[in-house]
């Protein structure tokens, strides 16, 4: 089955730094969500990005599919940024999204 | 318009009881996903199903877990005689299309705790 692998595993900021977290996949997709997942447990959708490149606000992301890769860019980073973020990818011909065992992100004021 | 619904958010069960967590999705979504997040660990798929139909349950276990969808109402995941190791989040998503394409949409997660 596909594989899905984040890293860093986990990352330790100041408020205010950037950072870039990675999702690398075993094979081709045709969705690609990024999620994250607050200190409370909810899920927030990021981004739906099988291909190309997306911004909103002080967050971005890029997959390269033939590469067979993602990247999170979060700028500016702020307290409220903490958790863990999610990639999650669904390959071709399959039903099911497949997730990454996530990045835990801290953000110290 | 309302996002995927779930409940209950919290449930509370001694070892060899039932629990019933429900599912509603997004208005106009007709594809319902169930996940299950152990602590401290990425979500697992479980089941995928469409109205009245169960499309791909390779990740439910084998014995008392069960899906359903129906016609009119929530989808409902049901674990019966639940073991400690049946606590975790479990997650539904929704989504308007089915195979190769459509975003999901994840509710809040109902929490299960097994005494």
């Amino acid at each position: 089955g596909i594989q899905v692998e984040q890293s860093p595993p986990d990352l330790i900021l100041q408020e205010g730094a950037n950072s870039t977290l990675r999702c690398n996949f075993s094979d081709s997709v045709n969705n690609l969500q990024w999620f994250h997942q607050n200190p409370w447990g909810q899920l927030i959708n990021l981004f739906y990005i099988p291909s190309g490149t997306k911004q909103n606000g002080r967050l971005s992301a890029t997959t390269v599919a033939t590469e067979r890769y993602s990247l999170l860019y979060i700028s500016s980073s702020q307290t409220t940024d903490s958790g863990v973020y999610f990639c999650a990818v669904r390959y071709e011909g399959a039903q099911k999204l497949v997730f990454g065992q996530g990045t835990r992100l801290t953000i110290n004021p | 318009n309302a996002g995927v619904m779930q409940n209950p958010r919290h449930l509370v069960r001694r070892r060899g009881q039932e629990a019933r967590l429900r599912c509603s999705p997004m208005k106009g979504h007709s594809h319902v996903y169930w996940y299950r997040q152990l602590p401290e660990e990425g979500l697992k798929f479980m089941v995928y199903l469409q109205k009245e139909n169960i499309i791909d349950e390779s990740g439910m276990p084998k014995e008392r877990f069960s899906a359903e969808f129906p016609k009119e109402g929530p989808s409902i995941l049901r674990i019966q005689q639940v073991v400690r190791g049946d606590s975790a989040a479990y997650f539904c998503a929704s989504s308007s299309l089915g195979t190769n394409t459509g975003e999901l949409f994840f509710g809040e997660g109902s929490r299960l705790t097994v005494l």
